[in-house]
């Protein structure tokens, strides 16, 4: 079955700590992904792509079809990374559509 | 430019009773969608449209729910009768395409918040 899965629902780390948030998928055409984030009481927003190989707040996300992988990086926390981030594929029915993981919560402690 | 709009920002209702949630996209984007999102999962697509047509409705429960796109431009959501599982959150999100092969990512509303007691 074609699925995202964010193996973690929580992590935590300290601050200046690097951090890595997996994203596992199962495609058999070419995927698209993705990356979102919301922070506390704010909308769901796009953080990064992968077409785009793109560091945006630091953050990276390196597409890996031997592990079928897209897990995202960043060398040294911050506590205002703290938020839901979730992983999404696109091109599951259509050019247009996009499936979600269930999101790791990312918490940085001071 | 002015973000995906959502109304209502909350609704508590009795299960049985209709609810109805709107949305009028980002101006410009042809494609529209409505997610579910239950607390502690992630976001679950309902429907798709492209201007005023349903590319994807395969994982709406059409006894219960429905949704339109009139002209091609704002969006309603509508559930008759809700069942306590209904209770969630209600995105609504739209997008712009470079063509038929990219997808640039979605701008999301902030949401309805939906309680079904």
């Amino acid at each position: 079955a074609q699925r995202v899965t964010q193996p973690e629902k929580l992590l935590s780390v300290f601050k200046g700590a690097p951090v890595e948030l997996k994203c596992n998928y199962s495609y058999s055409g070419s995927p698209e992904l993705f990356w979102y984030v919301q922070y506390s009481r704010q909308r769901l927003q796009l953080l990064l792509r992968h077409i785009s190989r793109e560091s945006i707040k630091g953050f990276t996300a390196d597409l890996n079809k031997g592990e079928t992988s897209f897990h995202l990086k960043k060398p040294f926390a911050q506590e205002e990374d703290s938020a839901m981030y979730y992983c999404a594929l696109s091109g599951w029915k259509n050019n247009n559509d996009m499936r979600f993981g269930a999101g790791t919560r990312l918490t940085v402690k001071p | 430019e002015a973000g995906v709009a959502q109304s209502p920002r909350y609704k508590i209702i009795e299960k049985r009773q209709s609810v109805a949630f709107w949305c009028n996209p980002i101006s410009g984007h042809a494609t529209l969608y409505w997610y579910q999102q239950i607390l502690g999962q992630g976001p679950k697509l309902l429907i798709q449209f492209q201007n005023n047509g349903v590319v994807d409705d395969s994982q709406l429960p059409k006894d219960r729910f429905s949704a339109e796109r009139l002209k091609g431009v704002d969006s309603t959501l509508k559930i008759q009768p809700a069942k306590l599982e209904d209770s969630a959150v209600y995105l609504c999100a739209s997008s712009s395409t470079g063509g038929a092969s990219r997808n640039y990512g979605y701008t999301f509303g902030s949401g309805t918040r939906l309680t079904v007691v």
